[in-house]
């Protein structure tokens, strides 16, 4: 079975705090991405990875970066956290390519305060 | 026109019922299609894939609707078990699922 962990369950934080959440996967996946979910507005992408160091926006990336050292971990960073990044985080994975499924995390739930 | 649309329901249908689910995608290129589920503040978990040709897994049946642009979801036979969200997801190339905002099933005893 497919393991994607998510360091953290919950996570409260202030406003302006830098905020890093780790992911890390133990399937060797080529492909990893960061989605968050909001009531009334589903998943959304906000950064995803096809390699070791490469990176690629998704469709909400403002805010974030993101940092793929080794092809297991994928960290999302929010440099200076805002209340509107609270949120629901979830990291997935997914074989190479771009015809695979999604494997999810357990998610992190982030509040800023 | 938005991307992948679904009902957001919620269908709230008795246990034994049969259920079905469509959602619709805008990308007419997007060659995977995929069905999560996902309960109440918990991940999405992948269900099913879609294929061209329809796939059947127990009481889960998945079709795939090129001219029209859907994929469905039946379920047979629901259980009290089975209530949760249904994410439809469509590939729309570059690496990107698009996942639609999800129906919401209640099975009711």
């Amino acid at each position: 079975d497919v393991k994607v962990t998510q360091s953290s369950r919950y996570l409260v934080k202030r406003t302006g705090e830098k905020v890093f959440l780790e992911c890390v996967q133990d399937m060797d996946h080529e492909n990893m991405f960061w989605y968050r979910q909001d009531p009334g507005l589903g998943l959304r992408l906000i950064y995803f990875s096809y390699d070791v160091k490469m990176k690629e926006k998704g469709d909400i990336p403002e805010g974030y970066s993101v940092s793929r050292e080794k092809k297991e971990r994928f960290s999302l960073i929010l440099e200076s956290a805002s209340t509107n990044q609270t949120s629901m985080y979830l990291c997935a994975s997914s074989l190479a390519g771009d015809n695979s499924p999604l494997h999810f995390g357990n998610g992190t739930r982030l509040t800023v305060t | 026109r938005k991307e992948v649309e679904q009902d957001p329901g919620p269908f709230n249908v008795p246990e034994g019922a049969t259920v079905a689910f469509n959602c619709t995608y805008s990308n007419s290129a997007s060659q995977s299609f995929f069905w999560y589920r996902q309960d109440c503040r918990k991940e999405p978990k992948l269900l099913m894939s879609v294929y061209s040709s329809g796939n059947e897994d127990g009481r889960f049946t998945a079709q795939l609707n090129r001219a029209s642009q859907y994929i469905s979801l039946l379920i047979r036979d629901s259980k009290l078990s089975d209530s949760a969200t249904y994410l439809c997801a469509v590939n729309g190339g570059s690496y990107q699922l698009t996942f639609g905002k999800g129906t919401k099933l209640s099975v009711i005893p």
